[in-house]
């Protein structure tokens, strides 16, 4: 069980245009997902926590106008990166949450986006 | 600001040996830490998760311990394997967020 997906798992457009990932908890209401952005070599950075049915809450330093979340229903939500440009190259991954923070976090496997 | 920091950033090791992975933690207010695993290129795998009143998990040849008061926790792995070969990052949560570590990268050489 907690199996979370996320489609495409890897993407290559060019600059400018917008791509959207999905993120989906196939076996579990998520009240809370998270989106989170690894560049090579470096660690998970928090980039947005969305609950459903609210705006999400930006960390700092996270354009919310570049990086659209929408998370219409407790198993879906997703982040679309917008005019993209090279440096929003990187491995975007979701995670879902069924409660409270303290909580398992369940993490999908990822999408790799290159931007070309 | 919660600070997570792994000690090596990489570590090489022959097979069939023990081995100890450091997470450190700057804010001690935390409700629990999680062991991860991630191969090149891949998602996160779960491998252990401590609550904050726990002192230590077991899993197989796994064993995490956690010391709140002094924000450290080791990652044990015995009897290493070249399956073991991955990115072992820990994270803990704290005040409404999942804080990762910077990460070692282990590799068992057979």
């Amino acid at each position: 069980g907690a199996v979370v997906s996320q489609h495409p798992s890897w993407v290559i457009c060019k600059s400018g245009t917008s791509v959207k990932i999905e993120c989906r908890s196939l076996d579990f209401q998520a009240t809370t997902m998270f989106w989170y952005r690894q560049f090579p070599k470096q660690s998970l950075m928090l980039m947005a926590t969305s609950n459903e049915g609210s705006k999400a809450t930006y960390e700092q330093g996270v354009e919310k106008d570049k990086f659209l979340i929408n998370h219409a229903s407790l198993t879906l939500s997703t982040l679309t990166v917008t005019s993209a440009h090279p440096e929003d190259s990187s491995f975007y991954i979701c995670s879902a949450q069924t409660g409270a923070i303290q909580e398992t976090q369940y993490f999908g496997p990822g999408t790799r986006l290159l931007v070309l | 600001k919660q600070e997570v920091t792994q000690i090596p950033a990489a570590l090489s090791v022959p097979e069939g040996e023990n081995l100890v992975l450091n997470c450190s933690f700057t804010d001690s207010a935390i409700y629990n830490l999680q062991w991860f695993r991630q191969d090149p290129g891949k998602g996160l795998t779960s491998l252990l998760l401590i609550q904050s009143s726990q002192r230590e998990q077991t899993s197989g040849r796994l064993n995490a311990s956690l010391d709140k008061s002094s924000g450290r926790s080791t990652l044990y792995i015995a009897a290493s394997q070249p399956g073991d070969s991955a990115t072992y990052l820990c994270a803990v949560t704290g005040n409404e967020k999942l804080t990762f570590g910077t990460g070692t990268r282990l590799t068992i050489i057979p």
